[in-house]
């Protein structure tokens, strides 16, 4: 079985600049997470997704950071425009439901590192 | 909101010692969900054990074990016969079992550095 899938796996980009990062969950999960990981830092939860729908976006800072999940499977996070404190490791991982609606393990990706000059 | 504090930044064991790192948390929730998670220098964040608070008994995973004390909110975890490939960045991470919409998204402490001494 194929894990969750990031790119890239690393960037660089200077200040105002924007850049954006891809995911793709492992096959028929249909929740999938972004997290924001500062160094020195427990990864913070960013945005869920159920299939195409936000489930919780509360930690998300919509100024700038946005994310889709257009036909329920890959997703993208952008941050447009980047501040120096955007410098972080930006995880993705996915999760299966049961016929409960209880979530099973989170998988994570691994994760895409962005410096912000 | 919930918290998770991990009070031991760095932890330094000797090969095949055993070791327990700590955790607390805090929540006004009955039920949830606690992990322990092993991030190698790689970033891949991997599963080493999870607890379901409603049970009693201490999760165990082969060398990896837990001491879940629900009153007190603490979860700890101990490696038996450390092993080299056992160092890495632990985070504990705390999951709502009752949160409305389906929102489960993980609440992780700080991480504890585990160095393992040859």
């Amino acid at each position: 079985e194929a894990g969750v899938a990031q790119s890239p796996r690393y960037k660089i980009i200077e200040k105002r600049q924007s850049v954006a990062f891809w995911c793709n969950p492992i096959s028929g999960h249909a929740t999938l997470y972004w997290y924001q990981q500062i160094l020195g830092q427990g990864p913070k939860l960013l945005i869920q997704f159920q299939n195409n729908g936000v489930v919780d976006d509360s930690q998300l800072p919509k100024d700038r950071f946005s994310a889709e999940r257009l036909k329920g499977v890959d997703s993208t996070l952008k941050i447009q425009p980047a501040k120096l404190e955007d410098s972080a490791v930006y995880l993705c991982a996915s999760s299966s439901k049961g016929a409960s609606g209880t979530s099973y393990e989170q998988y994570f990706g691994p994760g895409t590192r962005l410096t912000v000059t | 909101a919930q918290t998770v504090t991990q009070s031991q930044p760095e932890m330094s064991v000797q090969e095949a010692e055993t070791v327990t790192l700590s955790c607390t948390y805090d929540t006004s929730e009955s039920d949830y969900y606690l992990f322990w998670y092993k991030q190698p220098p790689s970033r891949q964040m991997i599963l080493v054990i999870r607890q379901e608070a409603y049970k009693q008994q201490n999760a165990t995973e082969n060398r990896f074990s837990v001491n879940f004390q629900k009153a007190a909110k603490s979860f700890s975890l101990k490696i038996s016969d450390s092993q080299l490939g056992d160092a890495a960045m632990y985070f504990c991470a705390y999951r709502s079992a009752m949160a409305g919409g389906g929102a489960d998204g993980l609440t992780f402490g700080k991480g504890t550095h585990l160095i393992i001494q040859p």
